[in-house]
Formats: C-alpha cells, sequence, structure tokens
C-alpha cells in the first residue's frame, strides 16, 4: 500500500497570507495525485487533478506541483473560504490511498 | 453533467445488515471505476473498494475485505455497498466516487449510525 503522508498537520495563517502544504507518497505515483478540499459537515471537493490541473471552477489561486513522489498545494493570498481541511490522494495503485489531511486554520 | 445521488441516512442496530446505493448520471457508468469511501466521525478519508460495472472487476481495500461487499447494476446506473454484522465503529458517513478519466466526481453522502 502507498502511504501517503501530509505536512503540516495545521497551518495557522492569515487572510491574504500565501498557504503551502505538502504531500508525500511511499512511492512513484506518477501524474495519479488530487488534491481536495473539505468544509465541516460537506463532502470533499476537487480542486487538483493530475499533480497540476485545476477542476472545473477551482479559483486561479489554487496551484498543485510536483512529480513522482513529492507534491504541492499552493493557496496564493487565502480567502475567508479557504480555511478547511485538505487532502491529498493518489490513484496510481490499489487501494487508492489519501493523506491524513492538513487543516488550514485561521491565524 | 456528472452527478452521484445516494440513499438517504440509515440508523440500525449492532449485528444487523446494511445496504446503501450510489445512483450515476451524466456519464458511461459501466466504463469507470466507481467505489466507496469511509469517513469516521473527525477522522480522515479512506477508500473502501471500487467496481467497474461493465468490466464485474473489484477490489477491496484489505482493511475492509470480508466486512463489505460492492456491487453494481449497470441496468439502472447504480452501485451499492453491503455492510455485514455491524459495530458501532461503522458509524461514519460514506460517500460513493467515481473516476472518470483522471477527473473524480462525488456523492453527497450517507451517514450510517450503528447503535450497539
Amino acid at each position: 500500500e502507498i502511504v501517503m503522508t501530509q505536512s503540516p498537520a495545521t497551518l495557522s495563517l492569515s487572510p491574504g497570507e500565501r498557504a503551502t502544504l505538502s504531500c508525500r507518497a511511499s512511492q512513484s505515483v506518477n501524474r495519479h495525485l488530487a488534491w481536495y478540499q473539505q468544509e465541516p459537515g460537506q463532502a470533499p471537493r476537487l480542486l487538483i487533478y493530475g499533480i497540476s490541473t485545476r477542476a472545473t471552477g477551482v479559483p486561479a489561486r489554487f496551484t498543485g506541483s510536483g512529480s513522482e513522489t513529492e507534491f504541492t498545494l499552493t493557496i496564493s493570498s487565502l480567502q475567508s473560504e479557504d480555511f478547511a481541511i485538505y487532502y491529498c490522494q493518489q490513484h496510481n495503485n490499489w487501494p487508492w490511498t489519501f493523506g491524513q489531511g492538513t487543516k488550514v486554520e485561521i491565524k | 453533467e456528472v452527478q452521484l445521488v445516494q440513499s438517504g441516512a440509515e440508523m440500525k442496530k449492532a449485528g444487523e445488515s446494511l445496504k446503501i446505493s450510489c445512483k450515476g448520471s451524466g456519464y458511461s457508468f459501466t466504463t469507470y471505476w466507481i467505489g466507496w469511501v469511509r469517513q469516521m466521525p473527525g477522522k480522515g478519508l479512506e477508500w473502501m473498494a471500487i467496481i467497474r460495472p461493465g468490466y464485474s472487476d473489484t477490489r477491496y481495500s484489505p482493511s475492509f475485505q470480508g466486512h463489505i461487499t460492492i456491487s453494481a447494476d449497470e441496468s439502472i446506473t447504480t452501485a451499492y455497498l453491503q455492510l455485514s454484522s455491524l459495530k458501532a465503529s461503522d458509524t461514519a458517513m460514506y460517500y460513493c466516487a467515481t473516476l472518470v478519466g483522471a477527473i473524480y466526481f462525488w456523492g453527497q453522502g450517507t451517514l450510517i449510525t450503528v447503535s450497539s
């Protein structure tokens, strides 16, 4: 099983600041890497797929990057609606696996 | 437009069984993987099982094998998750999701509450 490790667990930032979230895979996942945002009581929302492609309707302030085993989600300037939990997920090998999540909270 | 609509919340007693559903529309149901994700209260996301309906291909996560059954009815474009011998620890939100190309689409979630 590919283990996905996200860091940090919690990111405390102010609106307008830049957020950098990391995700590491225990082995290569090629381009089969997605990022999700989840707000309390809501289903996960797909933000990024294929490492760097924004899903429909996702603002340009969200950027995905990386390759093989190291990936980054950057939010260039945090808006109030961006404070949530973010998960990375690989679908290169079954079982598909998620990271444990990074909570972006208001400082 | 791809849509997944899940069945409603359920309350069950320990030891009972349960089957929940997820109806897909707006895409080729038989072509793409569709599966189930568990989220226990206050916890992260876990893939449980996936099925590719047109190919009768199913895969189970080792963490869930033996306790769940995934199935699909192509005629009504619906996927199912059956849980047997429910325990209080099965209390969770269950999401269905499909991978169309490289894009995931999700259902709204089904809350299962199991009382002991």
